[in-house]
């Protein structure tokens, strides 16, 4: 049972550049959430994808966007890169439930750089 | 007032020892809480959900305060691989995380 993959595993940009980082959820899970962890911080939330359409944003600019397809895997991207946005880049995967009480299982994450 | 809060540590305790510590959360209609574990540059990782009436996981246990709005985790007999920063988890609609509380179990 495969768990949550993330590409690539590091990522160097320059500022101003755009970049693309891709996840793919647990086998059976139907919901991706992005997260960014800052070095020494907890993850900040981004935002979440279910059926293919963002649900819910955390505190984050427009610069960030994201997309999810049909098979559930996401990509997320971030335009006009800021030397700010050097971070790890988590994904996380769950199935929504009524209830909303769910578990969330992260990806081991992107590591960006940017100079 | 941050979301989550922890106290960062590091708690740094001998083998065998008991190691508790607490967050606190700022939103009283949170629904779920957890407790993740993350070591260094890895990713976090779901140790236990924390319920009502509290819950235990072995030689972990988790608590839950409504009234005062915080969550505790208590590690009993430590082991040199329970050494990670711990990572508390409200979910109030989504999830928040702490900056983490770091404990190292030295030999």
């Amino acid at each position: 049972d495969a768990g949550v993959t993330q590409s690539p595993t590091h990522l160097i940009k320059t500022r101003g550049q755009q970049v693309t980082l891709r996840c793919s959820p647990k086998s059976g899970h139907d919901t991706v959430s992005w997260y960014q962890q800052a070095l020494g911080q907890g993850p900040q939330f981004i935002f979440q994808y279910y059926e293919e359409e963002e649900r819910q944003r955390g505190n984050f600019p427009d610069r960030f966007s994201g997309h999810q397809f049909p098979n559930y895997s996401s990509e997320l991207n971030v335009n006009a890169l800021l030397l700010g946005d050097s971070a790890l880049y988590l994904c996380a995967s769950s199935l929504k439930r009524s209830s909303g009480d769910y578990e969330q299982y992260f990806g081991p994450g992107t590591r960006l750089t940017v100079t | 007032r941050k979301e989550v809060e922890q106290d960062p540590g590091p708690f740094n305790v001998p083998e065998g020892a008991t190691v508790a510590f607490n967050c606190t959360y700022s939103n009283s209609a949170s629904q779920s809480f957890f407790w993740y574990r993350q070591d260094c540059r890895k990713e976090p990782k779901l140790l236990m959900s924390v319920y009502s009436s509290g819950n235990e996981d072995g030689r972990f246990t988790a608590q839950l305060n409504r009234a005062s709005q915080y969550i505790s985790l208590l590690i009993r007999d430590s082991k040199l691989s329970d050494s990670a920063t711990y990572l508390c988890v409200v979910n109030a609609h989504k999830l928040s995380f702490g900056a983490g509380t770091t404990v190292t179990v030295r030999a």
